[in-house]
C-alpha cells in the first residue's frame, strides 16, 4: 500500500518570505511518480509538477522549486519570495505503476494550508 | 482546450435519496477518475476508467455507489440511499494513460 504524509497542517508566512512544504512518501514499488497539486479557495486542483522515481534532479520553475530525495523518501516543495496569490492548500501525491496499470490512481497526503499575509 | 466539467456544482438532498453526478472529461483523454474529498483531507480515490472499462474500484466504493462510463466519454457516479457520511466534495479528473490528471471543480454533496 502507498502512503503520503504532509506533516505540516498549516503554515503562515509574510509576503516575500521563502517557505518549504514537506512531503514524505511510502511505497514498495520501485517505479512511481510524485506530484504536487495546488487547491486555491475556488476549489479546483491545479497540477504543478510530476517527477518519476528515476529522476532525482531538482527542478526549478520560476519561484517554485522541488527537492526529491529517494534516500529519505521525501519530495519537498519550496516557494521563494512568497506572494499573497500563493495562499492555497497544497497536496503531495503518489502514483505507482502497479501491475502494469501505467500509473492509475493518485494517493494524496492530507494537504498543507499555506497562508501568505501581505 | 475545455477543461474537465462536472455537474451539478452543488447538490443538497435528504438522507435516503439517490443522487447522480456527471463528469465530462477533456475530450481526448481516455482515462477518467473519481475521488471524494472531505473537509480538511486530501482527495481519496474511488474508481477509474480507461475508455469504457472500469479498471479499479476502491474499498471506499460501497455497494450503494456505482459509476459508469458507457461510451468512453462522460461518466456518471450514482449514490443510492444517501447517508450523512456521504457529504463530501466529489472530484472528477481525466488524463491520457500515464499522464498527469486534470481535475474538475467538483460536485459538493450536502445531506440534510
Amino acid at each position: 500500500a502507498q502512503k503520503v504524509t504532509q506533516a505540516q497542517t498549516e503554515i503562515s508566512v509574510v509576503e516575500k518570505e521563502d517557505v518549504t512544504l514537506d512531503c514524505v512518501y511510502e511505497t514498495r514499488d520501485t517505479t512511481y511518480y510524485l506530484f504536487w497539486y495546488k487547491q486555491p479557495p475556488s476549489g479546483e486542483l491545479v497540477f504543478l509538477i510530476r517527477r518519476n522515481s528515476f529522476d532525482e534532479q531538482n527542478e526549478i520553475s520560476g519561484r517554485y522549486s522541488w527537492n526529491f530525495q529517494k534516500s529519505t523518501s521525501s519530495f519537498n516543495f519550496t516557494i521563494t519570495a512568497s506572494q499573497v496569490v500563493d495562499s492555497a492548500v497544497y497536496f503531495c501525491a503518489l502514483s505507482v505503476n502497479a501491475g502494469g496499470t501505467s500509473y492509475g490512481k493518485l494517493t494524496f497526503g492530507q494537504g498543507t494550508i499555506l497562508t501568505v499575509h501581505p | 482546450d475545455t477543461g474537465v466539467s462536472q455537474d451539478p456544482r452543488h447538490k443538497i438532498t435528504k438522507r435516503g435519496q439517490n443522487v447522480t453526478f456527471r463528469c465530462d472529461p477533456i475530450s481526448e483523454h481516455n482515462r477518467l477518475y473519481w475521488y471524494r474529498q472531505t473537509l480538511g483531507q486530501g482527495p481519496e480515490f474511488l474508481t477509474y476508467f480507461q475508455n469504457e472499462a472500469q479498471l479499479e474500484k476502491s474499498r471506499l466504493l460501497s455497494d450503494r455507489f456505482s459509476a459508469e462510463r458507457p461510451k468512453g466519454s462522460f461518466s456518471t457516479l450514482e449514490i443510492q440511499r444517501t447517508e450523512q457520511g456521504d457529504s463530501a466534495m466529489y472530484l472528477c479528473a481525466s488524463s491520457l494513460k500515464g499522464q498527469p490528471q486534470h481535475f474538475g471543480d467538483g460536485t459538493r454533496l450536502s445531506i440534510l
